[in-house]
């Protein structure tokens, strides 16, 4: 199984500024990866796949990058609405892991 | 607009069979294009993938829980079930179905693009 590992647990950013997330797997994962954004009573929702594709209506603010083990989720000029739970899910090996989440709060 | 609904029982019995049914609405679940799936997370904890059913009954397992799972598809009223048997407290979770797309240059099923709100299952006597 690949383990993926988020960094940090809890991020605390004021609105407006920018924020990054990490996420690293246990082995390579080449550029299967994606992101979620994940709220509590809600349905979690993909931000990225491909390691920097964004779904669709996902707004420009949100972007990914890396490729192998290393992983960056970065949400420029954060708004009210990002502050939320987001994961991470490699699907490179045919069982998908996620990461742990990071919460990302309101500084 | 597709939607998916998570339904069943929210307590189940130590050594019994955990039972949840996802209905989808919006789109029809026998398309050629996706997967639907079972995911869950328990308390504090991150998601786990539990296992993938195609509109004609192909299924794939998350090893680890492969023993217990029976992930079952109803085409006639557009609606996968999840069975898991043997429940312990480590299977108290929120419960989620989800929609598999393709993404990018793979062109399997891999990423989860809609999900369903989640149903919370406890287990305990």
């Amino acid at each position: 199984e690949i383990v993926m590992t988020q960094s940090p647990a809890t991020l605390s950013v004021s609105p407006g500024e920018r924020a990054t997330l990490f996420c690293r797997a246990s082995q390579g994962v080449g550029s299967n990866l994606a992101w979620y954004q994940h709220k509590p009573g809600q349905a979690p929702r993909l931000l990225i796949y491909g390691a920097s594709t964004r779904a669709t209506g996902i707004p420009a603010r949100f972007s990914g990058s890396g490729s192998g083990t290393e992983f960056t989720l970065t949400i420029s000029s954060l708004q009210s609405e990002d502050f939320a739970v987001y994961c991470c899910q490699q699907y490179n090996n045919w069982v998908y892991s996620f990461g742990q989440g990071t919460k990302l709060e309101i500084k | 607009q597709l939607q998916l609904q998570e339904s069943g029982p929210g307590l189940v019995k130590p050594s019994e069979t955990l039972s949840l049914t996802c209905t989808v609405s919006g789109a029809s679940i026998r398309s050629n294009d996706y997967y639907w799936a079972w995911i869950r997370q328990p308390p504090g904890q991150g998601l786990e993938w539990i296992g993938n059913i195609y509109f004609s009954g192909t299924t794939y397992y998350n090893p680890s829980l492969k023993s217990r799972v029976t992930i079952s598809v109803d085409t006639s009223n557009n609606q996968f079930s999840l069975k898991l048997t043997s429940v312990t407290a480590a299977d108290t979770a929120v419960y989620y179905c989800a929609r598999v797309a393709a993404a990018g240059d793979v062109v399997v099923p891999v990423v989860f693009d809609f999900w369903g709100q989640g149903s919370l299952v406890t287990v305990s006597s």
